[in-house]
């Protein structure tokens, strides 16, 4: 079985400041990661993945997260945070031969100016 | 396009009734997927359906009944509420389950209230 581990339930950051969100995994398989971003009211979204190749995946919007087998993390980074980016975000894992996700239990991200 | 729609967007139940959240995708998807949301505890998976006159029981599915009534629709039900399904809940759709071994998207819908007095 899998589990996620978010350390972080809230994460307070200065606009423009750079900011990391933290998660780590356990699996006994290889593993397929993903984080989501959960706007106040919304639905979750897809931030980015990380399926196989480079271990280093970045969004649309200036985040990026870096696959780390021998620390078995999937850490998420932006260097320079907005006002919009504040929101939950959620760390998940799926092993690579099933189709079920497992969520952390989220980090809660406040910027302010 | 409206994706993943849901409704109701809020409800209040009292303890032993019953009630149907409704999830329709227009996205053409195969698989869809309901979770509960709860503080503290991220999103956990109810039932999922990999597609059409399927589904499986996810990691939380007691108390809960599911029908995938076509290959847009996938309701959950809730037959006598109890307070400890007071919670959020989403519905998510993706292609399929799996593509080639690689997990396909999983895209929400806004999410149901439910208070459970």
């Amino acid at each position: 079985a899998q589990s996620v581990t978010q350390l972080d339930s809230q994460v307070p950051v200065f606009e423009e400041a750079p900011v990391e969100l933290r998660c780590n995994y356990s699996s006994s398989v290889s593993v397929y990661l993903f984080w989501y971003v959960q706007y106040p009211n919304q639905g979750l979204q897809l931030l980015l993945k990380y399926l196989s190749g480079s271990t280093l995946v970045e969004s649309i919007n200036g985040f990026e997260a870096e696959f780390n087998k021998s620390q078995t993390s999937f850490h998420l980074r932006k260097p320079s945070v907005h006002i919009s980016d504040t929101a939950e975000y959620f760390c998940a894992v799926s092993p690579g031969t099933a189709s079920k996700l497992t969520f952390g239990t989220g980090t809660r991200l406040q910027v302010t100016l | 396009n409206a994706g993943v729609t849901q409704t109701p967007k809020f409800q209040v139940l009292k303890t032993g009734q019953s009630m149907t959240l409704q999830c329709a995708q227009d996205m053409n998807h195969n698989s869809m997927y309901w979770y509960r949301q709860d503080p503290g505890m991220g999103l956990r998976l109810i039932y999922y359906s990999a597609s059409e006159g399927t589904t499986d029981k996810g990691e939380v599915p007691n108390g809960y009944n599911v029908s995938r009534l076509n290959k847009r629709e996938f309701s959950l039900r809730l037959e006598s509420a109890a307070p400890s399904q007071t919670s959020v809940y989403f519905c998510a759709s993706s292609r399929q389950t799996t593509t080639g071994g690689w997990l396909e998207t999983q895209y929400f819908g806004p999410g149901t209230r439910l208070l459970v007095l």
